[in-house]
């Protein structure tokens, strides 16, 4: 079965940085584009970046464009989000999700991300 | 960029009561319209995708309608264990950004 499983979160410093991972299973990871959606703590959802099944396609939210950077690793079947001058804005549940036709069909159970000092 | 609105914030039923949740498209997303399901410590869980067709898995009682800027989740009949949050989410052809709705509680009457 399909199986997505976040890792990297964490307490960090307003400035600091941070990578998640995201590890997939049951499906052929490089047929699919994905993405990385986010969930601060008592909101609704955000869509951070996506990335396109070889890499050659990503884009950002506009609050995070310029600091985080999506990548993956199809031969490890692993999803990257490399997080960088992180902010207190950027606290929240970050959750890797498969995207087809448009949406996001399966989710990991997330990692939490805290900015504090 | 498109935005999506959702109505009413929160909708309090009895089980058995039928739930009619809206999203609203500030533009046209033609189909392109997909209903999620959160429930408290657990990620979202597709439940429609392309407006009107249920993701594997997902009973019968939940439908969706719509078309072009007005779109409708339907569940027909609550069971316990739908009371949730409920996002609306569009993905636009170019450049593809996902956006989601603010959501809709559906608690206990």
């Amino acid at each position: 079965q399909v199986q997505l499983v976040e890792s990297g979160g964490g307490l960090v410093k307003p400035g600091g940085s941070l990578r998640l991972s995201c590890a997939a299973s049951g499906f052929t990871f490089s047929d699919y584009y994905m993405s990385w959606i986010r969930q601060a703590p008592g909101k609704g959802l955000e869509w951070v970046s996506y990335i396109s099944s070889s890499s050659s396609y990503t884009n950002y939210a506009d609050s995070v464009k310029g600091r985080f950077t999506i990548s993956r690793d199809n031969a490890k079947n692993s999803l990257y989000l490399q997080m960088n001058s992180l902010r207190a804005e950027d606290t929240a549940v970050y959750y890797c999700a498969r995207d087809t036709n448009r949406v996001g069909d399966y989710w990991g159970q997330g990692t939490l991300v805290t900015v504090s000092s | 960029e498109i935005v999506l609105t959702q109505s009413p914030a929160t909708l309090s039923l009895s089980p058995g009561e039928r739930a009619t949740l809206s999203c609203r498209a500030s533009q046209s997303v033609s189909s392109y319209l997909a209903w999620y399901q959160q429930k408290p410590g657990q990620a979202p869980r597709l439940l429609i995708y392309d407006a009107s067709n249920r993701a594997t898995g997902i009973p019968a009682r939940f439908s969706g309608s719509g078309s072009g800027t007005d779109f409708t989740l339907t569940i027909s009949s609550l069971e316990p264990e739908d009371f949730a949050v409920y996002y609306c989410q569009q993905r636009s052809n170019w450049p593809p950004v996902h956006t989601f709705g603010p959501g809709t509680k559906v608690d206990i009457k």
